[in-house]
């Protein structure tokens, strides 16, 4: 099983559209949880930390859910500016040290 | 606050020729990450240092390919006799601590083999 896993998509909506992501880990003692979004042969780039209260920044919302180890992420009244790859980002231990794990990421394309 | 430096953002090499890419952290930051994304496909870890240690390299093939974080200077990840195989883009990322905070990326070398 991979360490973090998500749906890699494409997924494609119209503008306008609510859209979620999920994105499961394996590491039951991962502390930190972050979405990233990269695009097009650019660097990734941090949208926003996952708090265990769930947390929201403008059209978009990150939840976290221990017990079942998996994150999401909901973008609402989707933007064409929205269309990239989005990250599931989880740290995991590694010879004594925590690292961050990437998922391969997942797919967002909208059209008009 | 300068963010991550990697240079060169370009790079072309010739097939056995060796390819050196630098990444130079965010002040203060004593982590490097180092990921290889070939074409359409998602980011590859290939290796985790501190300041002169390797802490996992366990994304590294085991032949060509080695990476260095020494105490002055920037990290290097280094490719020797390179192959058409190789030419990808390679982001590297910093963060201040052990894999529990952040990571900021560079713009990434794009590396390419002819």
């Amino acid at each position: 099983r991979k360490e973090v896993e998500q749906d890699p998509g494409p997924f494609n909506v119209p503008e306008g559209a609510t859209v979620a992501f999920n994105c499961t880990y394996s590491n039951s003692a991962s502390q930190s949880f972050f979405w990233y979004r990269q695009d097009c042969r650019k660097e990734p780039k941090l949208l926003m930390s996952v708090y265990s209260s769930g947390n929201e920044d403008g059209r978009f919302t990150a939840q976290l859910n221990r017990a079942s180890q998996y994150i999401s992420l909901l973008i609402r009244d989707s933007k064409l500016s929205d269309s990239a790859t989005y990250l599931c980002v989880v740290n995991g231990a590694s010879g004594g040290y925590n690292k961050l794990i990437f998922g391969a990421g997942t797919r967002l394309a909208v059209h008009p | 606050n300068a963010g991550v430096m990697q240079n060169p953002r370009h790079l072309v090499r010739r097939r056995g020729q060796e390819a050196r890419l630098r990444c130079s952290p965010m002040k203060g930051h004593s982590h490097v990450y180092w990921y290889r994304q070939l074409p359409e496909e998602g980011l590859k870890f290939m290796v985790y240092l501190q300041k002169e240690n390797i802490i996992d390299e366990s994304g590294m093939p085991k032949e060509r390919f080695s990476a260095e974080f020494p105490k002055e200077g920037p990290s290097i990840l280094r490719i020797q006799q390179v192959v058409r195989g190789d030419s990808a883009a390679y982001f590297c990322a910093s963060s201040p601590l052990t894999g529990v905070t952040e990571a900021f990326f560079g713009q990434g070398t794009r590396l390419t083999v002819v």
